[in-house]
């Protein structure tokens, strides 16, 4: 069955870096584009980052362009997401979630989220 | 970006009644390859969202039939027929159809 495993969360100050990942299993990986979706604490969903199953293209909410950067290893099953220059509005449980093959941007699977918390 | 507008914010429901819940894009969600690309997704207390209906009405795997979406334009609907219990949570609706993708503010399904 499909099991997505975020982990790499934590608590960091603000200006800090993280890296998260997101370990897939299940599937074929190299198959499907994955994404990254945040929810801070009591709020929505909010999309951060999209790429493809080939890794060649990359989409970012413009919250988090310039500071993130998704990337993948499809050798290793493994979505990433390098986040920099963290603010304290990043805190928030960060998930991977996987495309539904043939429905663009639907998001058939989900992790159980890693949580991210920016303090000084 | 599209905003997308959920009403209401908060329903409480009888058990065993039905429920709606409405939702409405800024502007068309129509893909460049035909397709409206609205999704919903549902979450209970403390689980990550899981996938009911994608493409505004085809029920992802596992989802029960009590759960239908329907909608055109910028108008759609998730419709509950039978509230059960293990319905209470938040409901989104959410459009794939450019980025950024984006959420509806969520819907509080709750039992009076």
């Amino acid at each position: 069955q499909v099991q997505l495993v975020e982990s790499g969360g934590g608590v960091v100050q603000p200006g800090g870096s993280l890296r998260l990942s997101c370990a897939a299993s299940g599937f074929t990986f190299s198959t499907y584009g994955m994404n990254w979706v945040r929810q801070a604490p009591g709020k929505g969903l909010e999309w951060v980052a999209f790429i493809r199953n080939d890794g060649n293209n990359k989409y970012y909410a413009d919250s988090v362009k310039g500071r993130f950067t998704i990337s993948r290893d499809n050798s290793k099953n493994t979505l990433y997401l390098q986040m920099n220059s963290l603010r304290p509005e990043d805190t928030a449980i960060y998930y991977c979630a996987k495309h539904l093959m043939g429905s663009w941007g639907t998001f058939d699977y989900w992790g159980q989220g890693t949580l991210v918390t920016v303090s000084s | 970006d599209i905003v997308m507008t959920q009403t209401p914010l908060s329903s409480p429901v009888t058990l065993g009644q039905p429920a709606s819940i409405s939702c409405r894009s800024s502007q068309s969600l129509v893909h460049s390859d035909g397709n409206i690309y609205l999704n919903w997704l549902q979450q209970r207390p403390g689980q990550p969202p899981r996938l009911l209906i994608y493409k505004i009405s085809n029920r992802f795997s596992g989802v029960p039939d009590r759960f239908s979406g329907s909608g055109a334009g910028t108008d759609f609907t998730l419709k509950i027929s039978r509230v059960e219990a293990e319905d209470v949570g938040v409901y989104y609706c959410t459009q794939a159809t450019q980025f950024p993708y984006t959420f509806g503010q969520g819907t509080k399904l709750d039992i009076k």
